[in-house]
């Protein structure tokens, strides 16, 4: 079944404490993408990457970090959490920059 | 700097009536645009898509959307709503990123 998955699903951590968010997909996309979710505010993308090695800043990259070693995966690294980083986290992956984009299921991060 | 606008935060029809969320961008080049869905506690979904062509697009579910470029705008309607259409509503645009709007909530009431 083509999906993107991620990792965990729910998340409860301490401010600084460092974590990783995974993002998988296999349907052989060169495009991926990290939105977070938050209310009144829509979906705003933190970074995103046109192919393997290729990443770029979105709308709010500040705190996290990203990467793409392996076409399929893309994970989300926040190397010091804090609370304003609490969010609804989507990953997204589509064939090209620019077509449809599909979602993976969300990680919900609370930093307390 | 580009930015998509949703005009409705929150829409409470009763099924039956007809409905149109409104969706305006501010970009004067090539777009693509989109319609999403997210029903409550899922992912969001692709409702329908507009590239080039037919300025009047359907989708799935009985949605459609109009493309006015002089508008700068892509509303997304349909006909008779039904409840199990209760869900947020996202308008995006990828120009040389991806800009999604703040959403719109629809309340279906049956």
């Amino acid at each position: 079944e083509a999906q993107v998955t991620q990792n965990p699903r729910y998340l409860i951590t301490v401010t600084g404490k460092k974590l990783t968010v995974t993002c998988s997909q296999n349907m052989n996309h060169e495009y991926m993408s990290w939105y977070r979710q938050d209310p009144g505010l829509g979906l705003r993308q933190i970074y995103y990457s046109m192919n393997v090695e290729v990443t770029d800043k979105g709308d709010v990259p500040e705190g996290y970090k990203v990467s793409r070693k392996e076409k399929r995966n893309f994970p989300l690294i926040l190397e010091s959490p804090s609370p304003n980083q609490t969010s609804l986290y989507f990953c997204a992956s589509s064939l090209l920059a620019g077509g449809e984009q599909f979602f993976g299921p969300g990680t919900r991060l609370t930093v307390l | 700097a580009q930015s998509v606008s949703q005009h409705n935060h929150h829409v409470i029809l009763s099924e039956a009536a007809s409905l149109e969320l409104g969706c305006n961008y501010s970009y004067g080049g090539t777009v693509n645009l989109f319609w999403y869905v997210q029903y409550p506690g899922q992912h969001l979904q692709l409702l329908l898509k507009y590239f080039s062509g037919d300025p009047l697009v359907k989708g799935i579910k009985g949605f459609e959307a109009e493309f006015i470029k002089s508008k700068f705008s892509f509303n997304l309607r349909k006909p008779s709503v039904q409840w199990s259409d209760t869900a947020e509503y996202f308008c995006a645009v990828k120009t040389n990123d991806m800009r999604f709007g703040a959403g719109t909530r629809l309340t279906v009431k049956p």
